[in-house]
């Protein structure tokens, strides 16, 4: 069965960085989309970032872009998200989301997140 | 950007109730959406894609229509494990967005 499992997060200053890290299983992961989606906490869903399936194609939100970069390695199944110069507004958990394809189209599976604090 | 908002924003029901939860987009997304149902302390599950597609494994008493700048999720007769808070999610352009979420509570 698919299983997507983030790791990584934990308490960190402001200006601070911190890669988070999502190991795939359970699907081929080189064939799929994957996105990086955020919660802060007792807020709703905030999509973050999203690589194609080979990494050549990466999007971000405007309130991450030009701090987080997204990276993937097919060869280890994992997916990651490295956060720089990160600001109290960057605490959430952080979720590694599956993007279905164009036979279900959307993100279809996500992993359990991992908690980003952000404080001094 | 394509902003999405969803109504209402929280509703109590009963057991058995029928609900409807209404997301418009600000330009027309085609059927580029899904709906996902999120518990306190856990991820988000998607129940409907593609807008009207029942995702596998969720019971048929969930349901989606619509297209273009409008849709719903209806959940035909509210079981207790139903309340939870439910999102949709646009994908049509590469900057996904999310509604800002329906809270479903027990009345």
């Amino acid at each position: 069965q698919v299983q997507l499992v983030e790791s990584g997060g934990g308490l960190v200053k402001p200006g601070g960085s911190l890669r988070l890290s999502c190991a795939a299983s359970g699907f081929t992961f080189s064939d799929y989309y994957m996105s990086w989606i955020r919660q802060a906490p007792g807020k709703g869903l905030e999509w973050v970032s999203y690589i194609s399936s080979s990494g050549s194609t990466i999007y971000y939100a405007d309130s991450v872009k030009g701090r987080f970069t997204i990276s993937r390695d097919n060869a280890k199944n994992s997916l990651y998200l490295q956060m720089n110069s990160l600001r109290a507004e960057d605490t959430a958990v952080y979720y590694c989301a599956r993007d279905g394809g164009s036979g279900q189209p959307g993100i279809d599976y996500w992993g359990q997140g991992t908690l980003v604090t952000v404080s001094s | 950007d394509i902003q999405m908002t969803q109504s209402p924003s929280s509703l109590s029901a009963s057991v058995g109730d029928r609900v409807t939860i209404t997301c418009r987009a600000s330009q027309g997304i085609r059927n580029d959406l899904g709906w996902y149902q999120q518990k306190p302390g856990k991820a988000p599950k998607r129940l409907i894609y593609a807008a009207s597609s029942l995702q596998s494994g969720v019971p048929s008493r969930f349901s989606g229509s619509g297209s273009g700048t409008e849709f719903t999720l209806t959940i035909s007769s509210l079981q207790p494990e139903d309340f939870a808070t439910y999102y949709c999610l646009q994908h049509n352009s590469y900057l996904f967005t999310f509604g800002p979420g329906t809270k479903v509570d027990i009345k």
